[in-house]
């Protein structure tokens, strides 16, 4: 049974970046995609990208592209979300959660990690 | 994208009422449809997928139907644990949700 472990809350100024973990257990890392969605406040749900630790390229969403980077360390069964320029419309909570499909952000998500509430504030 | 509408936003109904949230997509998606609860501060949890599988461990008050454009998730007997608010997701491509279904008590 796998299970998703983020990392604590962040409190970022405007224009910096904002790096999310996400630690698995149970499973076989690497084999299985790992997807990002965001939550801004009493908003919905939003998919960022993902990937496929043992294949590599990462996926995303056309609205994240060239701020988002999606990575994934087997060694330590941990995927990772880095979002950079932040700004104030990016305060929400962050997700990760496994794709149960074969491919990236193609796929129904389940289990989901405890989300990370990130809030960027000058 | 693709977009999903869901309906009504907001439910208010009883225990033991039947419940049923309505999704639809702007465009086909076969039966590439799940759905989600999700109570406050907490992360959504799995309910159905493929519009009409039954996620493991789910009880089965819940059931999902539908295809092509639209699809119901229906609560046969709501139970005090199902106020929560509702998602539905289309997988056709990359994923989009629709705007939830908070059941609320009346």
């Amino acid at each position: 049974q796998v299970q998703l472990v983020q990392s604590g809350a962040e409190v970022k100024k405007p224009g910096s970046s904002v790096k999310v973990s996400c630690k698995a257990s149970g499973g076989t890392f690497g084999s299985y995609a790992i997807s990002w969605v965001r939550q801004a406040p009493g908003q919905g749900l939003e998919w960022m990208g993902g990937i496929i630790p043992i294949f590599g390229p990462s996926t995303y969403a056309q609205k994240f592209q060239g701020r988002v980077t999606i990575t994934a360390d087997e060694s330590t069964s941990t995927a990772y979300m880095e979002l950079s320029s932040l700004r104030s419309e990016d305060t929400a909570v962050y997700y990760c959660a496994r794709d149960r499909g074969a491919a990236v952000g193609i796929s129904w998500f389940g289990p989901w990690g405890q989300g990370t509430l990130v809030t960027v504030s000058s | 994208d693709i977009q999903m509408t869901q309906s009504p936003s907001t439910l208010s109904a009883s225990v033991g009422d039947r419940v049923t949230i309505t999704c639809r997509a702007s465009q086909s998606i076969s039966s590439w449809l799940a759905w989600y609860q999700q109570k406050p501060g907490k992360a959504p949890k799995l309910l159905i997928y493929k519009a009409s599988s039954l996620e493991s461990g789910v009880p089965s008050r819940f059931s999902g139907s539908g295809s092509g454009t639209e699809f119901t998730l229906t609560i046969s007997s709501l139970q005090p644990d199902d106020f929560a608010t509702y998602y539905c997701q289309q997988y056709n491509g990359y994923s989009t949700f629709g705007g939830g279904t908070k059941v609320e008590i009346k």
